[in-house]
């Protein structure tokens, strides 16, 4: 099974800061990588799902890469608002797991106005 | 379109007692599945299902039974309910194991 690792935990910027965080993962029985946002007290939604090594996805200022060969994924947020305080999950499909979603603990981003 | 329907929304149980969770889906996904979620911890998956009429266990099913006898719908019932299964439940679907999941709105259960 997977071990999936997300860093920071927890992330404090200002408005307008730009902000990465981080999902770690064994690049062996790796199909896919899913990233959710979480908002409190909401469910959560889907921001990306990608399958490719060097795969680039963009959702307006939120943006992921993937590097299946080396096991990471990056998030990156541009220009962040207050509005996008959330907990970010992401979650690798494992091949080896009948391709379950292995979900990690999230980075929790508080965006200060 | 309404999503990926799931009820009650809050639920206090006696140890004991059993209920089912709802979950209903208009969106004609094959894959649903059933999530808890437990302070400091992963959504942890309890039971999925990749059709109608299929079902299997995920990573915690103990004490957890489902049926999934339409497409619509994926219910989840707690046969005899414990202190340990105070969780936030959640349903999700998707179209396929690789595309995105929807969820429900979620179930916050207390077991007393």
């Amino acid at each position: 099974i997977l071990n999936v690792e997300q860093s920071p935990q927890s992330l404090h910027v200002q408005e307008g800061d730009s902000t990465n965080f981080t999902c770690s993962f064994p690049s062996s029985n790796f199909y896919a990588l899913h990233w959710y946002r979480w908002e409190t007290a909401k469910s959560p939604e889907a921001l990306f799902v990608m399958t490719l090594n060097g795969d680039e996805k963009k959702k307006g200022r939120i943006s992921a890469t993937l590097n299946t060969k080396e096991g990471y994924s990056y998030l990156y947020i541009k220009g962040s608002q207050p509005e996008d305080s959330a907990t970010y999950l992401c979650a690798p499909e494992d091949a080896g797991n009948n391709r379950k979603l292995i979900w990690g603990l999230g980075t929790s981003l508080a965006v200060n106005p | 379109n309404a999503g990926v329907t799931q009820t009650p929304k809050f639920q206090v149980l006696k140890t004991g007692q059993s209920m089912t969770l709802q979950c209903a889906q208009d969106m004609n996904h094959e894959y649903m599945s059933w999530y808890r979620q437990d302070p400091g911890m992963g959504l942890r998956l309890i039971h999925y299902s990749v059709g109608a009429g299929i079902t299997d266990q995920g990573e915690v099913p103990n004490g957890y039974n489902v049926s999934r006898s339409t497409t619509e719908d994926f219910p989840l019932r707690l046969l005899s309910a414990a202190p340990s299964q105070t969780s936030v439940y959640f349903c999700a679907s998707s179209y396929s194991l690789h595309t995105e999941a929807f969820f429900g709105q979620g179930t916050r259960l207390t077991v007393v």
